[in-house]
């Protein structure tokens, strides 16, 4: 299975608005609605912003928000913020009822 | 509070067998899947496999089939991963992390477990 594709990098101003793609298969991304997004500053854990492609965990800010068309799912960050600045990466399950991660985004907040 | 508490840091030699563990604490351990994933240096996130405590059952990426072992036990709640012969690649940081049964959302991780396998 191969990663899911996204952007190495992308970049904004605090207050404005990103969004990071994540390309799949409709095996993966195209076939399930089961796509999480997860934020990771340097030297931490991941954690988990997006589930179920639009769905957000109690706690998580609601500037962040999902979506999926097809093969791709977005992630939009609305208001950035400085403490944004983290790498982000997207996960899908696949139709070999495993997991699959993206490249991971590197998103900086000019 | 939920908690995945994972063993500490290791050094390895090449050849070498390893197992590192993943307690979970504050919920019923055997009513998510434990998954296991790799962070090699300065590199993204990689799934490896999972297991569902309850019966021990097993899914494994296709690049990482062969070479672990994930295993659990639910007596005491906790999941393993093991290797059997190290190579200097696997150097990384492993992270153990739980989803439920009805979605794959990776919701509480553990604080991960830094294995370094070098000559």
């Amino acid at each position: 299975q191969s990663a899911l594709t996204q952007p190495a990098s992308v970049s904004g101003s605090p207050g404005q608005s990103i969004t990071i793609s994540c390309t799949g298969t409709s095996s993966d991304v195209g076939g399930y609605n089961f796509v999480s997004w997860y934020q990771q500053h340097p030297g931490k854990a991941p954690k988990l912003i997006i589930y179920d492609v639009s769905d957000r965990p109690s706690g998580v800010s609601n500037r962040f928000s999902g979506s999926k068309s097809g093969n791709t799912a977005s992630l939009t960050i609305s208001g950035l913020q400085a403490e944004d600045e983290a790498d982000y990466y997207c996960s899908s399950f696949t139709s070999s009822s495993t997991l699959v991660f993206g490249g991971g985004t590197k998103l900086t907040v000019l | 509070e939920v908690q995945l508490v994972q063993s500490g840091a290791e050094v390895k030699k090449p050849g070498e067998s390893l197992r590192i563990s993943c307690k979970g604490s504050g919920y019923s351990f055997t009513n998510y899947w434990i998954n296991w994933v790799r962070q090699m240096p300065g590199k993204g996130l990689e799934w490896m496999g999972r297991i569902d405590p309850s019966d021990s059952y097993t899914n494994y990426s296709p690049s990482f089939q062969g070479h672990v072992t994930i295993s659990a036990d639910k007596s005491i709640g906790t999941a393993y991963l093991q290797w059997s012969s190290l190579e200097a690649s696997d150097t990384a940081m492993y992270y153990c992390a739980r989803h439920p049964v009805v979605t794959p959302m990776l919701h509480y991780w553990g604080q991960g477990t830094l294995v370094t396998v070098s000559s």
